[in-house]
């Protein structure tokens, strides 16, 4: 059974016009992920939470923003996407960790479309 | 921040032993290494995490040096359903307490017939 679930799996947006990209867990982990990953390039972190702590990459484009209602839903919303936004996004969990041994679970991604 | 290099791709036959090694020279102390495998349209997988020395599992092994500056990822025996994206996964500390986690540039493994 999935453990890290994406939805959509695919997501087709326009120019501009806002999109939420969701992730929930079974796991009960508490730090969240979002990556972003573009064509043949590795992952790419864009913010996580620490329950409910976020910390936000320096180079992260304000356009991003998430949000975290509870420990098992977890929402990546692009305020105003444009095309070099178009990508497969990545949700993860772990344990925290206070010396970096933890394992990351992800989900299948969801790919960002931007017409 | 660490910077975290592997060899862009490999090509190797069924049955052979595999080697791909990733380089994190300003790993910080207390990091542990972590590797992962990618498919396609799917999300990384995990596979091993070390420390120091030498770790095994029953899919792979990790050989990290003493200076702790590199690490081996060794597949024995690949088959066709190892060909994938290999990725080695850094944890650095910021300032705030927690980590922040660099992926490597990734390895794409061919195995071929």
């Amino acid at each position: 059974d999935a453990m890290v679930i994406q939805n959509p799996r695919y997501q087709v947006t326009q120019f501009g016009k806002p999109v939420t990209l969701s992730c929930s867990q079974t796991l009960n982990h508490n730090v969240m992920y979002w990556y972003q990953q573009k064509s043949s390039q590795a992952p790419k972190l864009l913010f996580h939470y620490y329950d409910k702590d976020f910390n936000n990459e320096a180079d992260t484009p304000d356009n991003f923003q998430s949000r975290r209602p509870n420990t098992s839903f977890c929402f990546l919303d692009i305020r105003s996407p444009g095309l070099g936004d178009a990508a497969m996004y990545l949700c993860a969990t772990s344990r925290a960790s206070l010396n970096g041994k933890n394992i990351q679970y992800f989900g299948a991604g969801t790919r960002l479309s931007v017409l | 921040l660490a910077k975290t290099t592997q060899p862009i791709s490999m090509d190797s036959y069924e049955g052979q032993e595999v080697n791909i090694t990733c380089s994190h020279n300003n790993i910080a102390t207390n990091d542990y290494i972590t590797w992962y495998q990618q498919f396609p349209s799917q999300g990384p997988r995990f596979i091993i995490q070390g420390y120091k020395t030498k770790v095994t599992n029953e899919v792979a092994s990790l050989f990290i040096p003493a200076d702790r500056k590199s690490s081996t990822l060794s597949l024995p025996r690949v088959s066709l359903s190892d060909t994938a994206v290999y990725y080695c996964l850094v944890g650095v500390p910021t300032t705030s307490g927690t980590y922040k986690y660099i992926f490597g540039t990734g390895t794409r493994l061919k195995v071929l017939a």
